[in-house]
């Protein structure tokens, strides 16, 4: 079976720090692809990186990093020097064979 | 390039009435997706259309949800009759469709359209 878990279901950080959020997943497929979305206020979902099963290189892009680690079915996300427009809601999603799997979300707020 | 266009953005009815939500994907895009998103919870797949034909429709409650994208383009959900706890956000999205990474490909997502049944 597979899943998504994204076991912080809240989190509050302060304009400027830097915030992790967690995705720990669950696949029997051995060829799978990771995701993660936005969703601010507005209620679109925002696509922001999409990752394969067979690369574990982390990924930068601008004030935005994911590390993929495979040994413990993970695939994070880090938010550096944070801003008020990044809060939202974050889904990271697992992608297989028949399926797109979400995790239920964590909400991001983002206090200047 | 515009985005998933979905219509209308907020709808509010009466259990037991019908409603339908209508979804214009990004063009070129083969592979179109209906999710449901209650309150508080991830979307769930409700179904998908790879151009005119349906793919999965395994998670439709198909005795009121149905479904069409009669010329591989622009589809309609609709509800008849709607109960209480159809009460979500409706997202449509797309996909290029590449035959062998249906889910694989990244998709795109319209705005919603958020139900409210009373």
């Amino acid at each position: 079976a597979q899943k998504v878990t994204q076991a912080q279901t809240e989190i509050s950080v302060v304009e400027k720090e830097d915030v992790t959020l967690d995705c720990v997943y669950e696949t029997r497929d051995t060829t799978y692809y990771l995701f993660w979305y936005k969703q601010p206020p507005s209620g679109e979902l925002v696509f922001l990186i999409r990752r394969n099963s067979f690369d574990e290189q982390n990924e930068i892009s601008g004030r935005y990093s994911w590390n993929f680690q495979k040994s413990t079915s993970s695939f994070n996300f880090t938010i550096t020097a944070s801003q008020v427009v990044d809060s939202a809601v974050y889904f990271c999603a697992l992608a297989g064979a028949n399926n797109l799997f979400f995790g239920t979300g964590t909400r991001l707020t983002v206090i200047p | 390039e515009a985005g998933v266009a979905q219509s209308p953005r907020y709808k509010i009815i009466e259990k037991r009435q019908s409603v339908a939500f209508w979804c214009n994907p990004i063009s070129g895009h083969a592979t179109l997706y209906w999710y449901q998103q209650i309150l508080g919870q991830g979307p769930k797949l409700l179904i998908q259309f790879q151009n005119n034909g349906v793919v999965d429709d395994s998670q439709l409650p198909k005795d009121r949800f149905s479904a069409e994208r009669l010329k591989g383009v622009d589809s309609t959900l609709k509800i008849q009759p709607a109960k209480l706890e159809d009460s979500a956000v409706y997202l449509c999205a797309s996909s290029l469709g590449r035959r062998l990474a249906l889910f694989t490909d990244t998709q795109y997502f319209g705005p919603g359209t958020r139900l409210t049944v009373l």
